[in-house]
């Protein structure tokens, strides 16, 4: 079975913190990405990676970063945490883009908090 | 602009009763892919069914069966004989060649099964 893992169901964090989401898929996936997910505003898409060192924005990538030095793992990086990121964060994989594609693979999801 | 409605944001039945979910999207592209996924409350995403635009059959898988229609543009999922553990969140989806098929998610409909 497909795994994609995050390193944290709960964190909370203080205003102005820097915080690491981690993300490790088990399946050789080369597409990655990282949602947030808000009530009433369903799934947004913050990231995406195709391979390696590679990054695409999504349609909120404002107060955030990415960072992809291995295959399996994609991290979502909040350089100062503010309190309007304080949602739930997925992660989720899929092998590669073809016109067919679609099917992701997602993580159990990152609650953060941020006081 | 938002380009999948998901109209209804709760739907609540009584087990065994039937209960379609409403997708209403939105696009330009004449290629382009629509997805159901659940989320049950373990909050993992699970895929449930792609259909592309050229293919309008319905399609039943079990208890679950969706309707297609380009005409209306709509791609409705409904459940026969809806069980407890049928209860998530249900999120339709849109991937258009001209976004390079990334995903775009409605906001999700709560469904509860009360036993």
């Amino acid at each position: 079975d497909v795994k994609v893992t995050q390193s944290s169901r709960y964190l909370v964090k203080r205003t102005g913190e820097k915080v690491f989401l981690e993300c490790v898929q088990d399946m050789d996936h080369e597409n990655m990405f990282w949602y947030r997910q808000d009530p009433g505003l369903g799934l947004r898409l913050i990231y995406f990676s195709y391979d390696v060192k590679m990054k695409e924005k999504g349609d909120i990538p404002e107060g955030y970063s990415v960072s992809r030095e291995k295959k399996e793992r994609f991290s979502l990086i909040l350089e100062s945490a503010s309190t309007n990121q304080t949602s739930m964060y997925l992660c989720a994989s899929e092998t590669a883009r073809t016109a067919s594609d679609g099917e992701l693979f997602f993580g159990e999801g990152s609650r953060l908090t941020v006081l | 602009a938002q380009k999948v409605t998901q109209a209804q944001t709760e739907i609540s039945v009584v087990e065994k009763e039937d209960v379609t979910l409403d997708c209403v999207y939105e696009t330009r592209d004449t290629t382009y892919y629509l997805f159901w996924y659940k989320q049950p409350p373990s909050g993992e995403l699970v895929f449930l069914i792609r259909r592309n635009s050229f293919d309008e059959q319905n399609e039943i898988s079990g208890r679950y069966s969706w309707n297609f229609q380009k005409s209306t543009s709509s791609f409705n999922f409904t459940i026969t004989a809806s069980q407890v553990v049928d209860s998530a969140v249900y999120f339709c989806a849109l991937s258009e060649s001209g976004s390079n098929y990334k995903l775009t998610f409605g906001k999700g409909t709560l469904l509860t099964v009360n036993p």
